[in-house]
């Protein structure tokens, strides 16, 4: 079974610096890579994905995540965090079950952004 | 294009009542998901409908919760009886179906918060 590892739980930013958001991945297979982020009382909101080719991939609000394949590794990565960033980060990991259509996304358990003035 | 809509947005509820929650997905989408929130953790999924037929619920504890999808379209998720380790935000997502899903990424709705006392 696949999972993600998220090793922090909170991380604090001053406001104009960068911001990189660690993502570790298990499974077998290629992966299908997601960051969401979730604003407090809020629904997930899409910010990247990765499928296939190129590494780096850009999403939405200047974010880019890399896939390392070697380090099983999708980090989150933002050259300058705005105020309206703070909020919660989860990484996840999609798989299509072959033949049954299944393809339940497992999440990390988030990363608490916190912008500092 | 409408979002996925919930309802309620929260619920009190005592522990072994019971309570359901209700989703409409975005018009046309065949694949509903609900996945449970605990605070401080990542969404888990409990079930995955294709169409009005079931896709996985491996996840999903049968003794107390249950789920179905008339028609096709709107999905309700209920609990009977409630602990208080059900305390969570239930989220329900939709996509096109379940390839698009792991694709694109899913549409998630704000969510039911729910509280058992």
């Amino acid at each position: 079974a696949q999972s993600v590892t998220q090793p922090d739980i909170h991380i604090t930013v001053s406001e104009g610096a960068s911001l990189e958001l660690r993502c570790n991945y298990s499974y077998g297979a290629t992966p299908y890579l997601f960051w969401y982020v979730q604003s407090p009382g809020q629904g997930l909101q899409l910010l990247l994905k990765y499928f296939s080719g190129d590494t780096l991939v850009q999403g939405i609000k200047g974010f880019e995540a890399e896939f390392k394949r070697s380090q099983s590794s999708f980090n989150l990565r933002k050259p300058s965090v705005h105020w309206s960033d703070a909020a919660e980060y989860f990484c996840a990991v999609g798989v299509l079950e072959s033949g049954g259509g299944a393809d339940g996304l497992t999440f990390g358990k988030g990363t608490h952004l916190i912008i500092q003035p | 294009e409408a979002g996925v809509a919930q309802s309620p947005r929260y619920k009190i509820i005592e522990k072994r009542q019971s309570v359901a929650f209700w989703c409409n997905p975005i018009s046309g989408h065949a694949t509903l998901y609900w996945y449970q929130q605990i605070l401080g953790q990542g969404p888990k999924l409990l079930i995955q409908f294709q169409n009005n037929g079931v896709v996985d619920d491996s996840q999903l504890p049968k003794d107390r919760f249950s789920a179905e999808r008339l028609k096709g379209v709107d999905s309700t998720l209920k609990i009977q009886p409630a602990k208080l380790e059900d305390s969570a935000v239930y989220l329900c997502a939709s996509s096109p179906r379940g390839l698009t899903a792991t694709y694109y990424g899913y549409t998630f709705g704000s969510g039911t918060r729910l509280t058992v006392v």
